[in-house]
């Protein structure tokens, strides 16, 4: 088992769509949890980010956080074009006295005008 | 702001050439990162430093070297390029570990073709 799944999706939706894109993980050490968003030909940048279980909203988007699920959300309200991107989870905890940053796959997000 | 600057943005290398990815932060951070990034899958850590003169191996080494001479500066070499080197290459800096709420910040990407 992987320790971080994400569907690839592709996901194509209308304007004004409510989205939901998923991760689960395998490790329950993951203490830190976060979405990047990345532009076509541009490198990720963080979108949002949490460290305990529940729910954070930032405008439209809202991450959630499942820990005893294994299980991470992020829901993008009346999405716009704009939003069109590859969106990848990302989750991190201590190992060794380092920190291991594990990434999902990414699953490509298109938002139909 | 310039951030984390990554030369060239696009590259083909015969099998066998070799070249180094250019890597520079002007945020003054002491950790700094490469990843690659294949199709459907993911981003895998190629090699990371948390400060000059100190670097380590990440999840796929193989194939690549590094260097740490600058707070400023992450070179990532390519020896004999391979055709499984053919990727999307980012470099990332951060002023510390994830885990102690520090921003990752990446850099546009090298695309290398290795023919």
């Amino acid at each position: 088992q992987k320790e971080v799944e994400q569907d690839p999706g592709p996901l194509s939706v209308p304007e004004g769509a409510i989205v939901s894109l998923n991760c689960t993980y395998s490790n329950s050490a993951f203490q830190y949890f976060m979405w990047y968003r990345q532009y076509s030909r541009k490198g990720p940048e963080l979108l949002m980010y949490t460290y305990s279980s529940g729910n954070k909203e930032d405008g439209r988007f809202t991450a959630q956080v499942d820990k005893s699920s294994k299980y991470i959300s992020l829901f993008i309200r009346d999405s716009q074009p704009s939003d069109s991107a590859t969106y990848l989870c990302a989750m991190s905890l201590t190992q060794g006295g380092s920190e291991k940053l594990v990434f999902g796959k990414g699953m490509k997000l298109t938002v139909n005008p | 702001n310039a951030g984390v600057t990554q030369t060239p943005k696009f590259r083909i290398l015969k099998i066998g050439q070799s070249m180094t990815l250019q890597c520079a932060q002007d945020m003054n951070h002491n950790y700094m990162y490469w990843y690659r990034q294949d199709p459907g899958m993911g981003l895998k850590l190629i090699y990371y430093s948390v400060g000059a003169g100190i670097t380590d191996k990440g999840e796929v080494p193989n194939g690549y070297n590094v260097s740490r001479s600058t707070t400023e500066d992450f070179p990532l070499r390519l020896e004999l390029a391979a055709p499984s080197q053919t990727s999307v290459y980012f470099c990332a800096s951060s002023g510390g570990q994830v885990l102690t709420n520090e921003k990752l910040f990446f850099g546009s990407g090298t695309q290398l073709s290795v023919l």
